[in-house]
């Protein structure tokens, strides 16, 4: 089976740009967390979805915005892109909301210029 | 006060050596206790996880959980080059946190061949 699919792999983008970065969870899972990760430090919590609705959401300013679609997948966007945007994007889906194993795709690496 | 506290290291040890790996967290509500393992520019993957008080063993691996002092660990016994990595400490806080999982900054550490 598939594990977490993520795309693009990297991307380099300008400061001011939109960015938008994909996520495809395991097969039967429901729930997807998006995580941003900069260089030496651990993940940190941008959104969890289940069933498609928001439920929660890190610390991240409103430039930041997911949705997931009917077949759980889930897209996570950037506008106005700062140089601090630059980290590792990690994706990780779980079975359920409360399903408290979650599983790591292998992030798309974004570099703001 | 960080909500999950790890040493940074660098943690050194020879081949076949035990490696032992301290996670502290401030919220006495967290649940459940997860250690991840991340390679150098690779996205974490799940080795352990421990909900109860006490040890769980898996292999060269074992977690121990002492919710009193609030403080979870991994031993690695017989190291070796390839546990070469930083390890992870996550934990999922307590109620109403949607389960998103809070990450202390990793340890790295280096088998010595």
């Amino acid at each position: 089976d598939a594990g977490v699919t993520q795309s693009p792999t990297h991307l380099i983008k300008t400061r001011g740009q939109q960015v938008t970065l994909r996520c495809s969870p395991i097969s039967g899972h429901k729930s997807v967390s998006w995580y941003q990760q900069v260089l030496g430090q651990g993940p940190q919590f941008i959104f969890q979805y289940y069933e498609k609705e928001e439920r929660g959401r890190g610390n991240f300013p409103d430039r930041f915005s997911a949705r997931q679609f009917p077949n759980y997948s889930s897209e996570l966007n950037v506008n106005a892109l700062l140089l601090g945007d630059s980290a590792l994007y990690l994706c990780a889906s779980s079975l359920q909301q409360g399903g408290n194993i979650q599983y790591f795709g292998a992030g798309t690496r974004l570099s703001v210029l | 006060q960080k909500e999950v506290e790890q040493n940074s290291g660098p943690l050194s040890v020879p081949e076949g050596a035990i490696a032992s790996l301290n996670c502290t967290y401030s919220d006495r509500g967290s649940q459940s206790f997860f250690w991840y393992r991340q390679y150098s520019g690779k996205s974490p993957e799940l080795i352990m996880f421990i909900y109860s008080n006490g040890d769980k063993e898996d292999g060269r691996f074992t977690a121990q959980l002492n919710k009193a002092s609030q403080y979870v660990s991994l031993l690695i016994r017989d190291s070796q080059p390839s546990d070469s990595a930083t390890y992870l400490c996550a934990v999922t806080l307590g109620p109403g946190s949607a389960r998103q999982l809070t990450f202390g900054s990793g340890t790295q550490l280096t088998v010595l061949p």
